[in-house]
């Protein structure tokens, strides 16, 4: 089954405490990104990644890291996690162009991040 | 700065009514623009336009996009309270970055 899965699904830290978020995409996509949701802000990317050791700045990097060593995982890294960094994130990916032309993302499940 | 504006942000309809949700543009180098529909999990992808005035329908909900003044519309007809969701609108830009700018979502409750 096609699909993009985030790991962990729901986690509770502290501030300053290092952490990851896992993302991985079986569809042989070059795309991906990531994004955080909250409140009234609706989705905002963080980072994106064109392909296999090409990442990039998207709307609100700070805070953030991301490495893509290999075309189906893109991971996100919070050095230092603060309260701000609560939110809801996902993980997305699609085909950079596909035959249709069309550019549609898949989502992973999102993972729930709060920050104490 | 590209934006996406939806309306209205937050809508509540009784089954069986018919709601338009509004989607509007300004961005650069426009490529295609995309309906998902958000439940109490990850965005579901729902339609892709990149042509004005072909609508493009899927049982009961439709959206059609105008080039010529930046918007589209979702239609939902005769909804059901499985509707309920956030709708978001994004629209990919066909730069050599190609993110997708998301607009902040609709809310639709849909009651009995």
């Amino acid at each position: 089954e096609a699909q993009v899965t985030q790991n962990p699904r729901y986690l509770i830290t502290v501030t300053g405490k290092k952490l990851t978020v896992t993302c991985s995409q079986n569809m042989n996509h070059e795309y991906m990104s990531w994004y955080r949701q909250d409140p009234g802000l609706g989705l905002r990317q963080i980072y994106y990644s064109m392909n296999v050791e090409v990442t990039d700045k998207g709307d609100v990097p700070e805070g953030y890291k991301v490495s893509r060593k290999e075309k189906r995982n893109f991971p996100l890294i919070l050095e230092s996690p603060s309260p701000n960094q609560t939110s809801l994130y996902f993980c997305a990916s699609s085909l950079l162009v596909n035959p249709l032309g069309s550019y549609e993302q898949y989502f992973g499940p999102g993972t729930r991040l709060t920050v104490t | 700065e590209d934006k996406v504006v939806q309306s209205p942000l937050s809508l509540v309809v009784h089954e069986g009514d018919t709601v338009t949700l509004n989607c509007s543009y300004e961005v650069t180098n426009f490529r295609s623009l995309l309906w998902y529909k958000q439940e109490k999990k990850a965005p579901t992808f729902l339609f892709m336009l990149t042509s004005s005035g072909i609508e493009k329908k899927s049982g009961r909900l439709s959206s059609i996009l105008d080039k010529k003044e930046l918007f589209s519309i979702l239609n939902i007809t005769a909804t059901q309270t499985g509707d309920s969701a956030v709708y978001l609108c994004a629209v990919a830009l066909n730069s050599g970055n190609t993110p997708l700018v998301f607009g902040k979502g609709t809310r639709l409750s849909v009651i009995a």
